[in-house]
């Protein structure tokens, strides 16, 4: 069955940085997309980034581009996205999605974490 | 950037009615890399409908897709109770702003 983990949320103050994880198991890791996506209290879903399955690629959002950086490590079955300069717009819940399909338009995002909260307030 | 755009906003029936679901892009999209997505309320969204027409997973003969171009739409031809939810499309970098299916 496939498992995706989300750790490394919690309360920020702006301008601060934060590093989730995401812990995937019950598949092959290294064949799929992955990718971020979050969802703001009460609001729609946002695609943040994703990393192709070698990690050589990567494709980020408009609104984070910049500021966040997707990384994998196909070893150890994890990935990660670092934020930076953070904003109180970026107060979220932060998924991890597996994405299936061959590449980053043909890729459907399958398999969801619970996802970790990140809340930016001073 | 490809902009998504869902119409309605809600959508307010009855177990048993038809649910048409619009979703348009402000450009020319492949509906091949077109998805739906179904979201209730606390639990994380689920893969309804890939590359514009095809049910994933699991999902029942009643969900179906169609559109091309711009324009495309999600149908749900009689509600189920377990049907009443959001529900977003998506295309590489762009969710649209989600359509509400509630009982009326």
């Amino acid at each position: 069955e496939v498992h995706l983990e989300e750790s490394g949320g919690g309360l920020v103050q702006p301008g601060e940085s934060l590093r989730l994880s995401c812990a995937g198991s019950g598949f092959i890791f290294s064949d799929y997309w992955m990718q971020w996506v979050r969802q703001a209290p009460g609001k729609g879903l946002e695609w943040l980034a994703s990393i192709k399955p070698d990690g050589t690629d990567l494709y980020y959002g408009g609104s984070v581009r910049g500021r966040f950086t997707i990384s994998r490590d196909n070893i150890r079955n994890v990935f990660f996205l670092q934020m930076n300069n953070l904003r109180a717009d970026d107060t979220a819940r932060y998924f991890c999605v597996r994405g299936i399909g061959s590449g980053i338009y043909y890729n459907f995002f399958d398999s969801w974490g619970r996802g970790t909260l990140v809340t930016v307030s001073s | 950037e490809i902009e998504l755009t869902q119409s309605p906003g809600s959508l307010s029936l009855s177990p048993g009615e038809r649910a048409t679901l619009s979703c348009r892009a402000n450009q020319i999209i492949n509906g091949a890399y077109l998805a739906w997505y179904q979201q209730k309320p606390g639990q994380v969204p689920r893969l309804v409908l890939q590359g514009a027409s095809t049910r994933a997973s699991g999902v029942p003969l009643r969900f179906s897709g169609s559109g091309s171009g711009t324009d495309f739409t999600l149908t749900i031809s009689r509600l189920e109770p377990e049907d009443f939810a959001v529900y977003y499309c998506q295309q590489f970098g762009a969710f649209g702003q989600g359509t509400k299916v509630e009982v009326k």
